[in-house]
């Protein structure tokens, strides 16, 4: 079964700091890994997504790779700013069974502070 | 218009009542699916489909029911509500060909 883990739970950075948070998974049998934001009750807003193939993908200040092999990502988010404030979902979808259904880690709840 | 909708937005209901909840999807993919989120567990799938005639169990669907009425249509319902089905809800929809996952804005659901 999927396990998908994100460290820190919690990260809490001043406004312009490069930041990074981190996503491990244990099985990397994975068709893509797909990072969202989600803000206080509101839905998911998809940010980046990597099929198995590649290694990293890149929007604006925003930058994620992909190791499938030992089971990580990392999303990158340059110059922080307080807009980018928000809970940051990683997840993996699966090759086989559950129609490649996508496993979640529990996210990482940023805050960026003036 | 936003790619997948969902209604209601909120809702509060009884224990004991039936709810529906419905998404419909303009993205034009055959597969759509019910997660629902808890604190501290992350989203979990309820149910999912790849086309009209194919419904599937997620990891968590007892105490729920779907409906694929059309390619762009999935209804949840909730036959008897529990107080432990209080939740954010969320549809979503996928690109079989290789592309990601497109959620709607969800539905928060209070049952008391």
């Amino acid at each position: 079964k999927q396990e998908v883990t994100q460290i820190p739970a919690a990260l809490s950075v001043p406004e312009g700091e490069n930041l990074v948070l981190n996503c491990s998974f244990t099985d990397s049998a994975i068709y893509n890994l797909q990072w969202f934001r989600q803000d206080p009750g509101k839905g998911l807003t998809s940010l980046l997504l990597i099929q198995s193939s590649q290694r990293e993908q890149t929007s604006g200040r925003l930058n994620a790779s992909l190791d499938k092999s030992s089971g990580r990502s990392t999303l990158y988010i340059a110059a922080s700013q307080p807009g980018d404030s928000a809970t940051y979902l990683c997840a993996v979808r699966g090759l086989t069974g559950g129609g490649n259904k996508l496993t979640f880690g529990t996210g990482t709840q940023l805050k960026v502070e003036l | 218009d936003a790619d997948v909708t969902q209604t209601p937005r909120n809702r509060i209901t009884k224990t004991g009542k039936r709810i529906m909840l419905e998404c419909s999807q303009t993205k034009g993919h055959d597969r759509m699916y019910w997660y629902r989120q808890d604190p501290g567990l992350g989203l979990r799938l309820i149910y999912y489909s790849f086309d009209v005639k194919d419904i599937n169990k997620g990891e968590i669907s007892d105490g729920y029911s779907v409906s694929r009425q059309a390619q762009a249509k999935f209804s949840l319902s909730l036959e008897s509500a529990i107080p432990n089905q209080t939740a954010l809800y969320f549809c979503a929809t996928s690109d079989p060909r290789g592309g990601g996952y497109t959620f709607g804005s969800g539905t928060r659901l209070t049952v008391v």
